[in-house]
Parts: C-alpha cells; sequence; structure tokens
C-alpha cells in the first residue's frame, strides 16, 4: 500500500493554458474523490467517482473543469483556460465503500497549482 | 446538508499545557466526525473518527474527542501539547461520503509557544 499519488507536486502555467493532474489512489479503493483548498480555507469537495461513474459534479467551480476516471483506478483533473483564481492546491482521496458506508478515506499530499 | 464551524481560528498554548480546539456540526442525518491535522507542505493526516461507536474516540498522538449529540460538538483535546503538535486541525463531518463528500471547517491554526 503505497498510499493515493498525486502527480505533480506543483505546477506554474500560464493564465489562459490547460492544465491536467493525476491522481492514483490506493489499490482495492473504488472511490476517488478531488478537493480544493485555497489559501486559509479548508478543502473544498469537487466531484467523486465511484468505479468509473462520475456521481457527482455539480460542485464542479465552473464547465471549466473536468475530471475522468477511465478505468476505475486513476483519475486526471483538468482545467482548461485557467485563470489566476485557480490557483490553489487540488487534493485527491480515495476510500472503499463497505455496506452503505465507507472506509479508509486517505488523502493525498496534492497538487499546488501557480497561475501566472 | 452538513456544516462544520470551528470556534477559533487560532489557538495559542504554552508546550506542557491542555490543547482544546472547539468544533460544531450540523448535519440532516447521523454524521460521521473526524479530526485532520496539516502540517505545513504536508497531506492530511487523520488524528481520529467517530462512527456512532463510543462517543470518547481516542487518536493518534495522545489526541482524543468527545461526540456530544446534544450540543452539536466535537471538540478536540489533549492533556499536554508538545512542539511537535503546531500545525492546521480541520474537523469534518460525513453524512455518509458519496455525493456530500466531506465537509471541513475553516481550520483552526494551533500554535505552541516554548
Amino acid at each position: 500500500d503505497t498510499g493515493v499519488s498525486q502527480d505533480p507536486r506543483h505546477k506554474i502555467t500560464k493564465r489562459g493554458q490547460n492544465v491536467t493532474f493525476r491522481c492514483d489512489p490506493i489499490s482495492e479503493h473504488n472511490r476517488l474523490y478531488w478537493y480544493r483548498q485555497t489559501l486559509g480555507q479548508g478543502p473544498e469537495f469537487l466531484t467523486y467517482f465511484q468505479n468509473e461513474a462520475q456521481l457527482e459534479k455539480s460542485r464542479l467551480l465552473s464547465d471549466r473543469f473536468s475530471a475522468e476516471r477511465p478505468k476505475g483506478s486513476f483519475s486526471t483533473l483538468e482545467i482548461q483556460r485557467t485563470e489566476q483564481g485557480d490557483s490553489a492546491m487540488y487534493l485527491c482521496a480515495s476510500s472503499r465503500t463497505w455496506g452503505t458506508g465507507e472506509l479508509g478515506y486517505t488523502f493525498g499530499s496534492g497538487t499546488r497549482l501557480t497561475v501566472v | 446538508a452538513q456544516s462544520v464551524t470551528q470556534l477559533d481560528s487560532h489557538v495559542s498554548v504554552s508546550e506542557g499545557t491542555p490543547v482544546l480546539l472547539r468544533c460544531n456540526y450540523s448535519s440532516s442525518y447521523s454524521p460521521s466526525l473526524f479530526w485532520y491535522v496539516q502540517h505545513p507542505n504536508k497531506g492530511l493526516q487523520l488524528l481520529l473518527k467517530y462512527t456512532s461507536a463510543a462517543t470518547l474516540v481516542k487518536g493518534i498522538n495522545g489526541f482524543e474527542a468527545e461526540f456530544k449529540k446534544s450540543e452539536t460538538s466535537f471538540h478536540l483535546t489533549k492533556p499536554s501539547a508538545h512542539m511537535s503538535d503546531a500545525a492546521e486541525y480541520f474537523c469534518v463531518v460525513s453524512s455518509g461520503g458519496g455525493a456530500d463528500g466531506l465537509t471541513f471547517g475553516k481550520g483552526t491554526h494551533l500554535i505552541i509557544q516554548p
């Protein structure tokens, strides 16, 4: 068990460029979540997958944000036409469902995005 | 709907003295409650969690929290602070994960004075 891995750790991009982040969850975890954390705030829920199905995406911040989990394993979060307000830490977490609940909620170390 | 209020944005204590970080929650369902710690430039680490078993929950590094349904509170305590406890602490509520995800409070910055 190597935990939840996120790549890259840091990304600096120019305004208007597209960026993509990757998350590799714990292998036996069927749920995967994306969060955004801005300076001085707690993480904010964006979207989640159960296996390959994206079951909640209404919290994505705008239509510039999209996420995929094509084979139910790793996931990508893409931001198109980045804006300075997108600068934040993007966190991934994974968990395993157990009955009607879930176990083993584990966070990755995050990708810090800076838009200049 | 669920929400979390951390009552103090900053708490400062002397090393060796007790720590109290306050949290109130709101949830439409029987919630699960968590405390996470975040050290600078590090990921979120789970300290402890309440999932409807014992109301007094013991976590790592000597921390514990008590779930009080009547007060909708889940305060975090530690008998004796250590310099390594300096970090950001988040109180978190979940109604079973999934579409609601985890809802985080805004965080309490714990400062340990030597």
